[in-house]
C-alpha cells in the first residue's frame, strides 16, 4: 500500500502570497493532521481532520486554514505568507477514530515551502 | 500543558557504541510517548510508542526504551549504534486532549562515525 503523499514536494513563495498545500492519507485512514517544522526545531501541531471535521488547532494564526475530502484527502492554506512561514509542512494520518489518542500517526515525506 | 524537553541537540558515539537519547516530559496525567526517526529530506517514521503496560518497549531496528514515571524521563537506547542509524530522533507526548496531538522535542541529531 502506498504511504501518505504529499504534493508538492518542494514550493518557493513570495512575502504576501497565498499557498496550498495537499495531502492523500493512506488508503482507509479517516484522520488527518498537519504539523510545521521549522529548521531545527520539533514539528508543531496545525490541524486535525477527521470525517470532514475540524477536531483540532493549534497556536497557529487565522492565516492558517485546512479543510478534508470525501475521500479524506486534506489541503492546508496559508494566506499573506510570512518570511517565518518557511517551513517543512508534514502531514499524517490515522485509522483510527479522532479521540483515539495513543494511536499512531503515520507521516508522509513533507513540503517544503520557502518564502522569499 | 504539556511539553517534553530533549537533552543535547547532538550526540556523538562510535560504530558498536551504546547509544542514550535523553527525553523527559512534563505532563499532570499519564501521557502517550513517543519516539521518531527522521532521516535527511525524508517524514517522520515511528520507533516505538508507550500506552500502558510493560514499561519497557522494544522498537524497530533494534531500539528501546524505558517509561520511567518517577522520573519522568523516556529515554530510548539501541546496545550496539550501525551508521545507518546517523538520523534526527525526536520525542513526542500525546494526551486525552479529545483530538490526535502529538508535542514534539526539539529533537536530537545523532552522529555516528566509524
Amino acid at each position: 500500500d502506498a504511504g501518505v503523499t504529499q504534493s508538492p514536494t518542494h514550493l518557493i513563495k513570495t512575502r504576501g502570497q497565498h499557498v496550498t498545500l495537499r495531502c492523500s492519507p493512506i488508503s482507509g485512514h479517516k484522520s488527518v493532521s498537519w504539523y510545521q517544522q521549522v529548521l531545527g526545531q520539533g514539528p508543531q501541531f496545525i490541524f486535525q481532520y477527521y470525517e470532514k471535521e475540524e477536531r483540532g488547532r493549534g497556536n497557529f494564526p487565522d492565516r492558517f486554514s485546512a479543510r478534508q475530502f470525501p475521500n479524506y484527502s486534506s489541503e492546508l492554506n496559508v494566506n499573506a505568507l510570512l518570511l517565518g512561514d518557511s517551513a517543512l509542512y508534514l502531514c499524517a494520518s490515522s485509522d483510527r477514530d479522532s479521540d483515539r489518542f495513543s494511536y499512531e500517526q503515520y507521516f508522509g515525506p513533507g513540503t517544503r515551502l520557502t518564502v522569499t | 500543558a504539556q511539553s517534553v524537553t530533549q537533552l543535547g541537540s547532538h550526540v556523538s558515539v562510535s560504530e558498536g557504541a551504546l547509544v542514550l537519547l535523553r527525553c523527559n516530559y512534563s505532563s499532570s496525567v499519564p501521557p502517550y510517548l513517543f519516539w521518531y526517526v527522521q532521516y535527511p529530506n525524508q517524514g517522520l517514521q515511528l520507533l516505538l510508542k508507550y500506552t500502558t503496560g510493560a514499561t519497557l518497549v522494544k522498537g524497530i531496528n533494534g531500539f528501546e526504551a524505558e517509561f520511567k514515571k518517577s522520573e519522568t524521563s523516556f529515554h530510548l537506547t539501541k546496545p550496539s549504534a550501525h551508521m545507518s542509524d546517523a538520523a534526527e530522533y525526536f520525542c513526542a507526548v500525546s494526551l486525552n486532549t479529545g483530538f490526535q496531538k502529538l508535542v514534539f522535542g526539539t529533537g536530537t541529531r545523532l552522529l555516528v562515525s566509524p
